[in-house]
């Protein structure tokens, strides 16, 4: 998966709890996304990065937060999760905004 | 929205058969790409087609582009059971991140 690695890769929670995924990537490309992939909705971004402390909305944006405090890392957080939440959230990192993208494994949350 | 929307949302062929999926596409683009998605993992890079370009090959895919009908097609040429995935075509505009699809279901039986 191109040097990408997301944790956790599985997780429950409850509603109201705050949950942080982390994207992980050892290729030092500039951009990294966060997107969601629900069914009948494809791939949808969430935000991405262009550098560190550097980031920007994506279509699907509301009740998500994101930092890049560094290169190789890209955290998104859920501050208060809902059961709408629940996705399978994949990371992907690219050289240039419209350059290919290679992605991660992916998360899957559930959100009671 | 530029949105690529892939067509058939499914398609079920036989081993050795051709499979020929759509996408199209709103407003004008500088690339367009195509993702392939295994059940259960992250997408993977197919193919880049830029907007000068009316077509591509890369062993068993050919990608056509044709921009005054904002449309692309991916054929896959005597597929194989372990082509079976999804397959998304995926848009950018300038200054603009990748926009996907919502793919198409490609099912190939042995």
């Amino acid at each position: 998966d191109a040097g990408i690695t997301q944790s956790p890769r599985h997780k429950v929670t409850e509603t109201g709890t705050p949950v942080t995924l982390r994207c992980h990537q050892t290729e030092n490309h500039r951009y990294m996304y966060w997107y969601r992939q629900d069914p009948g909705h494809g791939l949808r971004l969430i935000h991405y990065s262009y550098g560190v402390k550097d980031t920007d909305k994506g279509e699907v944006s509301d009740g998500y937060s994101v930092s890049r405090s560094k290169t190789e890392d890209f955290l998104l957080t859920l501050e208060s999760a809902t059961s709408s939440q629940t996705s399978v959230y994949f990371c992907a990192i690219s050289g240039d905004l419209i350059e290919t993208q290679y992605f991660g494994p992916g998360t899957r949350l559930l959100v009671l | 929205s530029q949105q690529g929307e892939e067509d058939p949302q499914a398609l079920s062929i036989q081993e050795g058969e051709n499979a020929t999926m759509n996408c199209s596409y709103k407003t004008s683009i500088n690339n367009l790409q195509w993702y392939r998605q295994n059940s259960g993992r992250g997408l993977v890079h197919l193919i880049l087609i830029r907007s000068n370009e009316r077509e591509k090959h890369s062993g068993r895919l050919r990608v056509t582009l044709d921009t005054s009908k904002k449309s692309s097609s991916l054929l896959i040429t005597a597929s194989r059971a372990a082509d079976t995935a999804s397959y998304f075509c995926a848009t950018d505009a300038l200054n603009t991140p990748l926009v996907f699809g919502k793919g198409t279901r490609l099912s190939v039986i042995a």
